[in-house]
């Protein structure tokens, strides 16, 4: 079955990096587009990323543009998320999610979701 | 960039009874292919979001067909024949026809 498993999560300070990664399993990822989505604590969901199943199609949200890189291996099956010049703003769980097709943007599956705090 | 609006916000039903839910869009959703790139998903409490709803009435895999989606272009509708238990939670309407795509605002479904 489809599995969608994210990790890199932590509490950090404002200003400072981490890298998100997500690990799938089940589906051919190199033939997909990958999302990621995040989800302030007690908010709604907001779109982070796209990349294309090749990687040569990337676009951001607004609020994390100039900030954050998506990027993927298809090699080892695994999505990642620069995340720099971290924001209070930006805490959240970020989930990453498998494109349905290749022309919608529809999230068809998505993995459980890691946190992450960025406070002083 | 396409702005997603959803109605109402809270939608306190009991039991056995009906729901709808609707949402609108800034722009038409309909693709070059006839297909209006809409999504419905349902997040319950403690877990990660699922696609119910995709091309704005087609039923994702395992979606129970109490769930029905409908509407074309700007306007669509999110309706739950008999509410049960398991379909509390917190409903999203998605544009995915561009990016970026966009989430509505949420409707936050619970049992009376």
């Amino acid at each position: 079955q489809v599995q969608l498993v994210e990790s890199g999560g932590a509490v950090v300070q404002p200003g400072r990096s981490l890298r998100l990664s997500c690990v799938v399993s089940g589906f051919t990822f190199g033939s997909y587009g990958m999302h990621w989505v995040r989800q302030a604590p007690g908010k709604g969901l907001e779109w982070v990323s796209v990349i294309s199943s090749d990687g040569s199609k990337i676009d951001y949200a607004d609020s994390v543009k100039g900030r954050f890189t998506i990027s993927r291996d298809n090699s080892k099956d695994t999505l990642y998320l620069e995340m720099n010049s971290l924001r209070v703003e930006d805490t959240a769980v970020y989930y990453c999610a498998k494109m349905k097709t290749r022309l919608a943007y529809s999230c068809e599956y998505w993995g459980l979701g890691t946190l992450v705090t960025v406070s002083s | 960039d396409i702005v997603m609006t959803q109605s109402p916000l809270s939608l306190p039903v009991t039991p056995g009874e009906p729901a709808s839910i609707s949402c609108r869009s800034s722009q038409s959703l309909v693709h070059s292919d006839g297909y209006s790139y809409l999504d419905w998903y349902l997040q319950r409490p403690g877990e990660s979001p699922h696609l119910l709803i995709y091309f704005g009435y087609t039923r994702a895999s395992g979606v129970p067909d109490r769930f029905s989606g409908s509407g074309s272009g700007t306007d669509f509708t999110l309706k739950i024949s008999r509410v049960e238990p398991e379909d509390v939670g917190v409903y999203y309407c998605m544009q995915a026809l561009q990016s970026p795509p966009a989430f509505g605002q949420g409707t936050r479904l619970d049992i009376k």
